[in-house]
């Protein structure tokens, strides 16, 4: 059983829909992270959240903990086709990192 | 300020032979983890080293070791590969902080074990 679970496991798209995609757990964390990896790279982090029920945005993203610090959301508004790529979301517990297994995300022009 | 660097970037081994993957951490990191990342999976954390120390570790063998150097720069070495440990070898560096560790990826080292 996996320590992050991710949903849905593959997503596509049309440029220009919303999407969410998820991550849960029943474990509790001090901290979430998330990151996007495209094909030959590795991952980019692009938020770590920190508090129940925070909300962070970057540009189009919307990022949100959830208020028991078991899970958390990615909101993309107006997906374009520079948002493909495998979204991973990750927590550091006990001197250990764990990752999901990722969302793959496929935006169609 | 230079990213993280990896080398080499592709190797072909053959099983039961040896192989030592090379990491360059970010300037000012004084933390290095290793993951493997199998084709269509998240990455899988092999162990974290902080000032040259191992200070976690994951569900990997103890043919998987590793080195951290005083300039902060690193060693994944794996013993008697199987064809198992054909994946993305990916490390990342970080400043180590008491919450969390926001980590910088290299861009990876793909083995394949034949």
């Amino acid at each position: 059983t996996q320590l992050l679970e991710q949903s849905p496991q593959f997503l596509s798209i049309q440029e220009g829909e919303n999407l969410t995609v998820y991550c849960n757990s029943s474990s509790v964390f001090s901290s979430l992270q998330w990151y996007r990896q495209e094909p030959g790279e590795g991952p980019v982090l692009l938020v770590t959240v920190v508090t129940g029920g925070e909300v962070k945005k970057l540009k189009r993203l919307t990022f949100q903990f959830g208020d028991a610090r078991k899970d958390s959301s990615l909101h993309i508004t107006a997906a374009q086709t520079g948002d493909t790529g495998l979204y991973l979301c990750a927590v550091y517990n006990f001197n250990k990192f764990y990752f999901g297994s990722g969302t793959k995300l496929n935006v169609k022009p | 300020e230079t990213g993280v660097t990896q080398s080499p970037t592709h190797l072909i081994k053959t099983r039961g032979q040896q192989v030592t993957l090379r990491c360059s951490s970010q300037s000012g990191h004084n933390t290095v983890s290793w993951y493997q990342q199998a084709l269509g999976q998240g990455p899988q954390f092999i162990f974290q080293y902080y000032r040259e120390e191992e200070n976690g570790r994951g569900n990997f063998p103890p043919r998987f070791s590793g080195l951290q150097f005083p300039n902060y720069s690193s060693e994944l070495n794996v013993n008697a590969l199987e064809l198992d440990d054909s994946a993305l070898y990916l490390c990342a560096s970080s400043l180590m902080r008491e919450l969390y560790n926001e980590q910088f990826f290299g861009p990876g080292t793909r083995l394949t074990v034949l």
